[in-house]
């Protein structure tokens, strides 16, 4: 079993929906990531977080500590969001290192 | 743009030759990550540096090396490649905040 487990693995919907990703994971962490990747390859990180809720224009991310639970809402869905997002943690107790473990990702397609 | 750099884009070599991925990191940051995506395994940690020491390890192959330079660019080196060895090489840096900021990859792909 993986450290990190995302659902669902792929997603499609129309322009304007209201999107939920999950991921799960079964270590002690000290925070959470979430990334972005787009088709040509670039990773840019969404959100790091350690408890509690955050909030980016369209985006918001939430995690729960005790349940080892965190998810990715994109409100108002738009083509241009089509991507993969891969949620990855930071793991408790590394020696001062925050080497990222990864979900394998969730592909992300919207359509007009 | 992240502020983090990669060079080369695209690295195309044959097997049982050694290659070098550059990477400088956002101005200020002393982190240097190094990162493996391949299309069966997925995103993978190989390396951190932290400030010209390394401070962890990950799935890192002997035949794979890093370093990071008194200027804070970081390096890694792949010898004796193998076909395996195609991916995509990410490299990513962190200051103070633990962020982490991606540089756009280098892809490997090894004939």
């Amino acid at each position: 079993k993986n450290e990190v487990e995302q659902s669902p693995q792929n997603l499609t919907a129309q322009e304007g929906e209201f999107i939920t990703i999950n991921c799960s994971y079964s270590v002690g962490i000290s925070a959470l990531h979430w990334l972005q990747q787009h088709p040509g390859g670039g990773i840019v990180s969404l959100f790091m977080l350690s408890s509690g809720k955050k909030k980016h224009g369209r985006l918001i991310a939430t995690i729960n500590i005790q349940e080892k639970h965190s998810s990715l809402h994109i409100t108002a869905s738009h083509p241009r969001d089509s991507a993969v997002y891969i949620c990855a943690v930071e793991g408790v107790s590394q020696g001062g290192s925050e080497k990222l473990v990864f979900g394998k990702g969730t592909k992300l397609t919207v359509n007009p | 743009d992240s502020g983090v750099t990669q060079t080369p884009k695209h690295l195309i070599t044959a097997t049982g030759q050694r290659v070098t991925l550059r990477c400088s990191p956002r101005s200020g940051d002393l982190s240097v990550y190094w990162y493996q995506q391949s299309l069966d395994q997925g995103l993978q940690f190989l390396i951190q540096y932290y400030n010209g020491e390394e401070r962890a390890k990950g799935n890192i192959l002997e035949r794979f090396s890093a370093q990071q330079f008194p200027d804070l660019h970081s390096e890694l080196n792949l010898s004796s490649l193998e076909l395996g060895d195609s991916a995509l090489y990410f490299c990513a840096s962190s200051g103070t905040n633990y962020e982490q900021y991606f540089g756009p990859g280098t892809r490997l792909t090894v004939t």
